[in-house]
This record gives C-alpha cells, sequence and structure tokens, in this order.
C-alpha cells in the first residue's frame, strides 16, 4: 500500500469556525509532512513530524494546529482562519526525515475560507 | 524560503518532441529531486539524484545533476500528451530535514 490519503477532499468554512483536516499513510513510513499550496505556486513546507514529535514549525501562524496521534495518522487543526489561508493542504510522508528520501504525497485538502 | 528558481515558467511543444526543464538553487544540498503534479492533484515523485551523481535515467526521463553550477535538468523524451502538467525540482538542504520546492514549470504536450 503506496497510499497517502486526505479527507476531506473540498473544505468550505468560515472564519469563525473549527474543522480539521486529516491524513493517514499505512507504509510505515515516519516522517510526515504539511505543505500548503496556493494557485500556480510550488508547495511551501509548514510542518514535519519525525517519529511522532513535531521537528520543524516553519513560523506558521497559531491558527493552524497539526497534531500526530500516532505514527499512520495526522492531523492539521484549523480554527480562525483568514480568506488568505484559502488553498490546497498537502499531507506527505517518507521514511524518515533525516535524509529525506522521495515523498509521497496525499491528493490535498482544498480548503475555502469564505 | 526560495530555493529552485525553474526555467522556463512554461513549456508548450507538440507531441513526441522531447521537454526539457532547468532547475538552479543556491546552497550545499543533500539529493535534489523532480516531481509531477497534475492540476489540482498531489505530487508524484519522479526520480532522485544524489549530490554525488551526475546522471540518472528512469523510463523516458533523463536528470543531470551539476553541482559545481548548482543546477539540474529534466529530459522528458518522446513527450505523451498525458505529461501534461506542472513539474518541480525539490532540494534537500545539507543539514535540514526539509525539503524545498522550485517555482515549477508547467508543461503543456500539444497533441
Amino acid at each position: 500500500d503506496t497510499e497517502v490519503t486526505q479527507t476531506p477532499k473540498h473544505l468550505v468554512m468560515g472564519m469563525t469556525n473549527k474543522k480539521s483536516l486529516k491524513c493517514e499513510q499505512h507504509m510505515g513510513h515516519r516522517a510526515m509532512y504539511w505543505y500548503k499550496q496556493k494557485a500556480k505556486k510550488p508547495p511551501e513546507l509548514m510542518f514535519v513530524y519525525s517519529y511522532e514529535k513535531l521537528s520543524i514549525n516553519e513560523s506558521v501562524p497559531s491558527r493552524f494546529s497539526p497534531e500526530c496521534p500516532n505514527s499512520s495518522l495526522l492531523n492539521l487543526h484549523l480554527h480562525a482562519l483568514q480568506p488568505e489561508d484559502s488553498a490546497l493542504y498537502l499531507c506527505a510522508s517518507s521514511q524518515d526525515a533525516k535524509n529525506t528520501g522521495e515523498l509521497f504525497f496525499g491528493e490535498g485538502s482544498r480548503l475555502t475560507v469564505l | 524560503s526560495q530555493q529552485g528558481e525553474e526555467d522556463p515558467q512554461a513549456l508548450s511543444i507538440q507531441e513526441g518532441e522531447n521537454a526539457t526543464m532547468n532547475c538552479s538553487y543556491k546552497t550545499s544540498i543533500n539529493n535534489l529531486q523532480w516531481y509531477r503534479q497534475n492540476s489540482g492533484r498531489g505530487l508524484v515523485h519522479l526520480i532522485l539524484i544524489r549530490s554525488n551523481e551526475r546522471e540518472k535515467h528512469s523510463g523516458r526521463l533523463r536528470v543531470t545533476l551539476d553541482t559545481s553550477k548548482k543546477s539540474s535538468s529534466l529530459l522528458i523524451t518522446a513527450s505523451r500528451a498525458a505529461d501534461t502538467a506542472s513539474y518541480f525540482c525539490a532540494t534537500l538542504i545539507q543539514g535540514a530535514q526539509k525539503l524545498v520546492f522550485g517555482q515549477g514549470t508547467r508543461l503543456t504536450i500539444n497533441p
């Protein structure tokens, strides 16, 4: 199984809502990532989890809160977002974070903030 | 931070022709990777080349790496309509545990 599964595929939320994006992999990978991608731009790294511990936070605003409940799951909790946070949110995994090889990406969650 | 610059930003060719995309980067790297992204979808890994390698092949793909010039190129031979996508280079910066993506090249293959 070489899949990274993200849910939901699409999400529309108001600025006062609280929602979560979910990501799951069953490849035994020990590193998981959240990237944000705006239209016609490259993915930008947000967070890296290595062995279920947060190892990199790219100065992301606190309205984005990551969580790694176990080695297969990665969540991104969203609260009080702004319209400019509308983007494609991509989850990825790799065997480990120290010597990053190939990243396996999910199909993304397209978020619209009204 | 912006590590990779890709050139050209957009490329349109006829089916069957070869497509070449270039990537330049600024700092020392452990490896350089190329990914493909179909519109609005996730990224798919194409090929990884390590800093001590100069050339790598995978099917119709050929990647070169010149660490002295801090540049890489991706050649797709005998292009097909299904190759239409955005292509990103990504560099694993030495000492950092993160992959940084270039701006990408939007490739269109015309039938």
